[in-house]
């Protein structure tokens, strides 16, 4: 079974722009969470999809936003990029999303400029 | 607020020996606890995981102990390998949500 693909891999974005991310789960799983990496805060929770519905959240501001699609892929939309917005994000996913275990993407490395 | 904490930032042991990876908790309504490796630049792979109702579960070479009393965790890969060599991360999550809270991780090295 395929794994959690993450697309770009790699982006270089300026302040001000703003970026869009996509997420692909394991087939069959419904649940799609997004985290963000940084040196300095560590791995931090976004947000998650379930049922094209978000049903958690995280301490993030509006500027980071996300959806989910009928396919269960999901995107995570980051609008007037800021320097601090630098960071691996990943996406994990996982089943029926109540209790699961979550199987992480490769990520995504944005550089804002 | 740091509810997840792995308190050493690196540890260091030699091929074959016995490598223990620890981390407390702070908040009580945590019931499900994961262990992930990861390399730079990639996500986190899964290793084990333990509900609150156990307090020891086993996969091969990784043994994961919760001892609940204390609010704390470990990991323990016997024998280590050279292949362990990563950055370790214990997460925690509360009932039915699915948002992890991770810990700063543990950098383990292997020395052949």
């Amino acid at each position: 079974k395929a794994g959690v693909t993450q697309t770009p891999r790699y982006l270089i974005k300026t302040r001000g722009q703003q970026v869009t991310l996509s997420c692909s789960p394991i087939s069959g799983h419904r649940s799609v969470s997004w985290y963000q990496q940084t040196p300095g805060q560590g791995l931090q929770f976004l947000f998650e999809y379930f049922s094209e519905t978000q049903r958690n959240k995280g301490n993030f501001p509006g500027r980071f936003s996300g959806r989910q699609f009928s396919n269960s892929r999901s995107e995570m939309n980051v609008s007037t990029l800021e320097l601090g917005d630098s960071a691996l994000y990943l996406c994990a996913s996982s089943g029926t999303g109540m209790g699961e275990t979550q199987y992480f993407g490769p990520g995504t490395r944005l550089l804002v400029l | 607020d740091q509810q997840v904490k792995q308190n050493s930032p690196s540890l260091s042991v030699q091929e074959g020996r016995i490598s223990i990876l620890n981390c407390d908790y702070t908040n009580s309504m945590f019931d499900y606890f994961l262990w992930y490796k990861k390399y730079p630049a990639e996500g986190p792979t899964f290793l084990i995981s333990i509900s609150s109702i156990k307090d020891k579960n086993e996969d091969g070479r990784f043994t994961v102990f919760l001892n609940k009393s204390a609010k704390h965790l470990s990991l323990h890969i016997v024998p280590s390998q050279p292949g362990d060599s990563a950055v370790y991360f214990c997460a925690a999550s509360v009932a039915g949500a699915q948002k992890l809270v991770f810990g700063q991780g543990t950098r383990l090295t292997i020395n052949p």
